[in-house]
């Protein structure tokens, strides 16, 4: 199993460029969520989606958009990329079984620049 | 809302110590769960450890433990027989179990294990 596969690694956008990440999972979990890293600080949450066809915005959801597009795959889209949005974007899924820990699995990340 | 505080910003040990990171946080809620997470150079998040509140026996993964003190809303990790691998970023997170699905992560700790 690949668990958690995120593309791309590396992403340099001028300001108002517009991308989308990718996020697969091979571990046939219900819940994926999308987070992201500044320098020198945790992981803060953009948006989740709990199941598939659901989604919902975490605490910094402006400036971004999702799509999950089946139980596999949830995409994070920049519609028109700012400065502010430079950082490390990480991929996690988990379980999300009823009574269960619902420990989150997290993709190697991808590193954004925007200029 | 929950918060998590991480005081100690940076450690440092010898190869073969004994080391503890700290960790406390903030939440109205009864039941939750706290987790540990190691984040390499690589920055890949990688699960070390994580425990459920109703639970009174602190978790252990072989060397690493944690000392989990709900009234003080303390939960720190201990590393036993540290090793030059251990070096990385620690991040102490908390999820409810109702509600949003998203974990909240403190500021990390940066740990280096010296030879």
């Amino acid at each position: 199993n690949a668990g958690v596969t995120q593309t791309p690694k590396f992403q340099v956008l001028k300001t108002g460029q517009s991308m989308t990440l990718q996020c697969a999972q091979d571990m046939n979990h219900n819940s994926m969520y999308w987070y992201r890293q500044d320098p020198g600080m945790g992981l803060r949450l953009i948006y989740y989606s709990a199941s598939e066809g659901t989604t919902d915005k975490g605490e910094v959801p402006n400036g971004y958009n999702v799509s999950r597009l089946n139980k596999r795959e949830f995409s994070l889209r920049l519609e028109s990329a700012a400065p502010s949005q430079t950082s490390v974007y990480f991929c996690a899924s988990s379980e999300a079984l009823r009574g269960g820990t619902d420990t989150q699995y997290f993709g190697p990340g991808t590193r954004l620049t925007v200029l | 809302a929950q918060t998590v505080t991480q005081s100690q910003p940076e450690m440092s040990v010898q190869e073969a110590e004994t080391v503890t990171l700290s960790c406390t946080y903030d939440t109205s809620e009864n039941n939750y769960y706290l987790f540990w997470y190691k984040q390499p150079p690589s920055r890949q998040m990688i699960l070390v450890i994580r425990q459920e509140a109703y639970k009174q026996q602190n978790a252990t993964e072989n060397r690493f433990s944690v000392n989990f003190q709900k009234a003080a809303k303390s939960f720190s990790l201990k590393i036993s027989d540290s090793q030059l691998g251990d070096t990385a970023m620690y991040f102490c997170a908390f999820r409810q179990i109702q509600g949003a699905q998203k974990l909240v992560f403190g500021q990390g700790t940066r740990l280096t294990i010296n030879p």
